[in-house]
């Protein structure tokens, strides 16, 4: 079946440190990757999406993703962190489910990331 | 350009109740889905709308049924509500169904209290 993991569900940087949100996945197929921001009392936004073009994806807000095949990852990754992206972040596969034969949309559980001043 | 809406904003039912979600898309989009997120968890798949027809659907009960109108707005109906389906109820929309590489847009959600 296809899955996500996020290896943390919590992270905690300072402002203006690098930001490394992690995340592996599994898949059957080709897979399309998307990270969403969800902050508080808001709903999910789009940060960026892999779709078998380049590996390296580049996304809003300094945000920017490496798909590695070979790893089956899709780490998030920002070179400085700002107040304003203290949210909870959501990594997304989809692709085709074996088990089921259809196509499915698979959120991981979530990473809070705080950002102390 | 009206973003994703939804209605209600909260709502609170108590259990063997019925309730019906409304879920206006983005303009544009002819698609829309809609995801169950439980409180420190991800959103987890319903089932996706497209040309008034379901066209894929998650691991929920047949409580969970929809409707997509004409408009392409559409409605999620919970029928013998449970304890547990206590949650936010997110409607994402995009535009067309492409292989799932498409971009969700997601509304701001309802929440959903079940006494």
């Amino acid at each position: 079946a296809q899955s996500v993991t996020q290896l943390d569900s919590h992270v905690s940087v300072s402002e203006g440190t690098p930001v490394l949100l992690r995340c592996n996945y599994s898949s059957s197929y080709s897979p399309s990757l998307f990270w969403y921001v969800q902050h508080p009392n808001k709903g999910l936004q789009l940060l960026l999406k892999y779709t078998s073009a380049a590996t390296l994806v580049k996304g809003i807000n300094g945000f920017e993703a490496e798909f590695k095949k070979s790893e089956t990852s899709f780490h998030l990754t920002k070179p400085s962190a700002h107040m304003s992206d203290a949210a909870e972040y959501f990594c997304v596969v989809s692709g085709w489910d074996m088990d089921t034969g259809r196509r499915a949309l698979t959120f991981g559980s979530g990473t809070r990331l705080q950002v102390q001043p | 350009d009206a973003g994703v809406t939804q209605s209600p904003t909260h709502l609170i039912k108590t259990r063997g109740q019925q309730v019906t979600l409304r879920c206006s898309p983005k303009s544009g989009h002819d698609t829309v889905s809609w995801y169950q997120q439980a409180l420190g968890q991800g959103p987890q798949f319903i089932f996706q709308y497209y040309e008034e027809e379901e066209r894929q659907r998650g691991n929920f009960p047949d409580r969970f049924s929809g409707h997509q109108f004409p408009n392409y707005s559409s409605e999620l109906n919970v029928n013998a509500l449970l304890l547990g389906d206590s949650a936010l109820y997110l409607c994402a929309s995009s535009w067309g169904i492409d292989r799932g590489r498409e971009t969700q847009y997601f509304g701001p959600g309802t929440r959903l209290l079940v006494l």
